[in-house]
């Protein structure tokens, strides 16, 4: 009863570097995405994916790449970190569109130094 | 431009009593609306959701409330339990579009 599977759980990273978070989910959703949350912000869209070879750019899209070769997995790409990347990383999915509930994982905490 | 609004950025309430979160939106081509809750370092889990063609749905001790003349929604926890305190997040989302979106969230905090 994995669900939704985030790693890793925490991260520290020097401005720069390169990093992937990883999601993967085991209910054979169609539509995965990733959030960022920072104080006061609430939760904002980064990229999503409506399936298997197809991605999208939601509201904050620049500094981060995805991709999606697999149903069941939907990396987070951080090419060349900055400190405005500090922040805590939500994956997420569903069955189809948007009035079906999102899983969500629980989260990567990551810090750009 | 933020189309999911959340005004109050935290509410204490008593053991018992009613908790009543807030939501206003601004765009009109919202249909469906979603409240998710979030404990401290987890993810966000759903809690209750609510058709643009309803105007209440309950579920056990939740209760929301569409108002869509005046594009806004409200939570309603009878009773509150201390177990309830966590973060509360407001979604919406508009016919076929897949993107969800969210309010900054509101802290409920319920002291025994």
């Amino acid at each position: 009863n994995a669900g939704v599977t985030q790693t890793p759980k925490f991260q520290v990273l020097k401005t720069g570097q390169s990093m992937t978070l990883q999601c993967a989910q085991d209910m054979n959703h169609e539509y995965m995405s990733w959030y960022r949350q920072d104080p006061g912000m609430g939760l904002r869209l980064i990229h999503y994916s409506v399936g298997a070879g197809i991605t999208d750019q939601g509201e904050v899209p620049n500094g981060y790449n995805v991709s999606r070769s697999t149903t069941e997995d939907f990396p987070l790409r951080l090419l060349s970190a900055a400190p405005s990347q500090t922040s805590v990383y939500f994956c997420a999915s569903r069955f189809g569109q948007g009035n079906e509930k999102l899983f969500f994982g629980s989260g990567t905490q990551l810090s750009v130094l | 431009d933020q189309q999911v609004k959340q005004n109050s950025p935290s509410l204490s309430v008593q053991e018992g009593r009613i908790s009543i979160l807030n939501c206003d939106y601004t765009n009109s081509m919202f249909d469906y609306f979603l409240w998710y809750k979030k404990y401290p370092a987890e993810g966000p889990t759903f809690l209750i959701s609510i058709s643009s063609i309803k105007d209440k749905n309950e579920d056990g001790r939740f209760t929301v409330f569409l108002n869509k003349s005046a594009k806004h929604l409200s939570l309603h926890i009878v009773p509150s339990q201390p177990g309830d305190s966590a973060v509360y997040f407001c979604a919406a989302s508009a016919g076929s579009n897949y993107k969800l979106t969210f309010g900054k969230g509101t802290l409920l905090t319920v002291n025994p």
